[in-house]
C-alpha cells in the first residue's frame, strides 16, 4: 500500500544552517505532497505542498520539489531559525486521506 | 477565521468511562476525519466520513466510534477507554472536491490520558 518514509530524528543544528529533510513515498499514481509542521504544543499547520510532478511548493524560506524519478519530496531550508524548531511531517493525499510519515524533530540552537 | 475547534484540548480519565471528544468545523467541508498521533508512529486516521451520514473506518477503528449527523460536526467517541487510548488526537476536514488532491485542516488537537 502507500506508505511514507521519512528520516528519523532529532535533527540538531546551529542557527544559520542548511537544512534537509529527507522525504521518500510509495504510491500507486501521483498523489499530491505534503509538509506539516508542529510547533511545540501546538496542532498541525499546513508548511508547503505539491501537486505534481516537479512542482516546488515554498513557504517561509522552505522549500520540497516533488520528483518523481526518485519518488521523493525533501524538505530544505536555506539558512534555519531557532523559531523553527518543531517536529516535521512528510504526507502524501489519498482519496480517504493523508499518509503520515513519522515525523522528523528538528532543534535549531543559537 | 476558518477552523477546526476540538474540546475538550486536555482530558484524563480512568479506564471504562465514557467520554467524547467533539469536533466542529466553520468552513463548510464535506470530508472530515480523527487521527491518533503516537510517537515515533506518526499520525494514523481512525475513522473518517465524506458526508453527512457516511462514515467509514480509518486505519485503526477499534474502541471507537464516530458519527456525523450534521455537516459542520464529527464527535469522536470512546465507550470504554482503555490505558492504550492514551494519545494525542487530530480532527481534520477538507472539502469533498479536494479528497484526493488537497490539504487537510486539522485542530490543535486534544490530549487524552487513560489511567
Amino acid at each position: 500500500g502507500d506508505s511514507v518514509t521519512q528520516m528519523e530524528g532529532p535533527v540538531t543544528l546551529s542557527e544559520e544552517a542548511f537544512l534537509t529533510i529527507n522525504c521518500t513515498y510509495t504510491a500507486t499514481g501521483y498523489p499530491s505532497l505534503f509538509w506539516y509542521v508542529q510547533y511545540p504544543g501546538e496542532g498541525l499547520q499546513l508548511l508547503l505542498k505539491a501537486t505534481k510532478a516537479d512542482d516546488k511548493g515554498s513557504n517561509k524560506g522552505f522549500e520540497a520539489t516533488y520528483r518523481k524519478e526518485t519518488t521523493s519530496f525533501h524538505l530544505e531550508k536555506g539558512s534555519v531559525q531557532v523559531s523553527d524548531s518543531a517536529v516535521y511531517f512528510c504526507a502524501l493525499r489519498t482519496t480517504d486521506k493523508l499518509i503520515f510519515g513519522t515525523g522528523t524533530r528538528l532543534q535549531v540552537f543559537p | 477565521e476558518a477552523q477546526v475547534t476540538q474540546n475538550p484540548r486536555y482530558l484524563i480519565t480512568v479506564t471504562g468511562k465514557k467520554l467524547t471528544v467533539t469536533c466542529s468545523q466553520n468552513m463548510n467541508h464535506e470530508y472530515m476525519s480523527w487521527y491518533r498521533q503516537d510517537p515515533g508512529l506518526g499520525l494514523r486516521q481512525i475513522y473518517y466520513s465524506m458526508n453527512v451520514e457516511v462514515t467509514d473506518k480509518g486505519d485503526v477503528p477499534e474502541g471507537y466510534k464516530v458519527s456525523r449527523k450534521e455537516k459542520r460536526n464529527f464527535p469522536l467517541i470512546l465507550e470504554s477507554p482503555s490505558p492504550n487510548q492514551t494519545s494525542l488526537y487530530f480532527c481534520a476536514s477538507s472539502l469533498y472536491r479536494d479528497r484526493g488532491t488537497g490539504e487537510l485542516f486539522f485542530g490543535e488537537g486534544s490530549r487524552l490520558t487513560v489511567l
